[in-house]
């Protein structure tokens, strides 16, 4: 079946360290979205790329960088910048639209981050 | 630019209605709907195209009024799966499909 992976589902990360969250899908989708959501708060954009070998920053991309050299992967990696990385990851995809202009987003499943 | 959401947040017996609402202060193209469970990704609902018809899905249904540029989601005779946070997405048309989320709004249900 056709989906996106994403990879740890839990994450814990020192002080000072960078971590990559990983990202999959085999849907054949263009677009890919990483996104951040806070305890009780709607979805924040962070990078999204419409096509391999380019991406773009979204609403809160400092402390952020990712690389989409396959169409399949966008990992995100959280660097040591962003001082306050604690929070629910989401990854997302989606195709362009088809003939009756109809799409919509595929979401995996989620990495939860948390500062140690 | 983000869409509004109303309510934040609505508590409903098993079986009772409820309405969800999503404006927009910009033209769309596209209202998104999906429904997200704790600890769970998003899932899609449905989308409403302008100049498209209205949407049903069991017993959810959705609208969008093009001249206001609101979305509303009807829930009927509620169930307890659904149970969840609503989001709505907005697109305002271009080359990049990219939708720009509202906060959303919590549901819960009791038996």
């Amino acid at each position: 079946d056709g989906g996106i992976t994403q990879s740890p589902k839990y994450l814990f990360r020192k002080e000072g360290q960078n971590v990559t969250l990983s990202c999959e899908q085999n849907l054949n989708h263009d677009a890919m979205y990483w996104y951040r959501q806070d305890p009780g708060q709607g979805l924040r954009l962070i990078y999204y790329s419409q096509i391999v070998n380019d991406f773009q920053k979204g609403d809160i991309a400092e402390g952020y960088s990712v690389s989409r050299e396959k169409k399949e992967s966008f990992p995100l990696t959280v660097t040591s910048a962003q001082k306050n990385p604690t929070a629910f990851y989401l990854c997302a995809s989606s195709s362009r639209p088809g003939q009756g202009g109809e799409y919509g987003y595929t979401f995996g499943s989620g990495t939860r981050l948390t500062v140690v | 630019q983000q869409p509004v959401q109303s309510p934040q947040a609505v508590i409903l017996r098993e079986g009772e209605d409820a309405v969800i609402n999503c404006s927009s202060s910009k033209a769309l193209y596209s209202v998104h709907w999906y429904r997200q469970k704790h600890g769970e990704a998003p899932v899609f609902l449905m989308i409403l195209l302008k100049g498209g018809e209205q949407k049903g899905h069991e017993k959810i249904s959705a609208s969008f009024n093009e001249k206001k540029q609101q979305s509303s989601l009807y829930l009927t005779a509620s169930q307890l799966s659904y149970s969840g946070t609503y989001f709505c997405g907005t697109d305002q048309g271009g080359s990049n499909y990219q939708l720009i989320w509202g906060a959303g709004t919590k549901l819960i249900i009791k038996p």
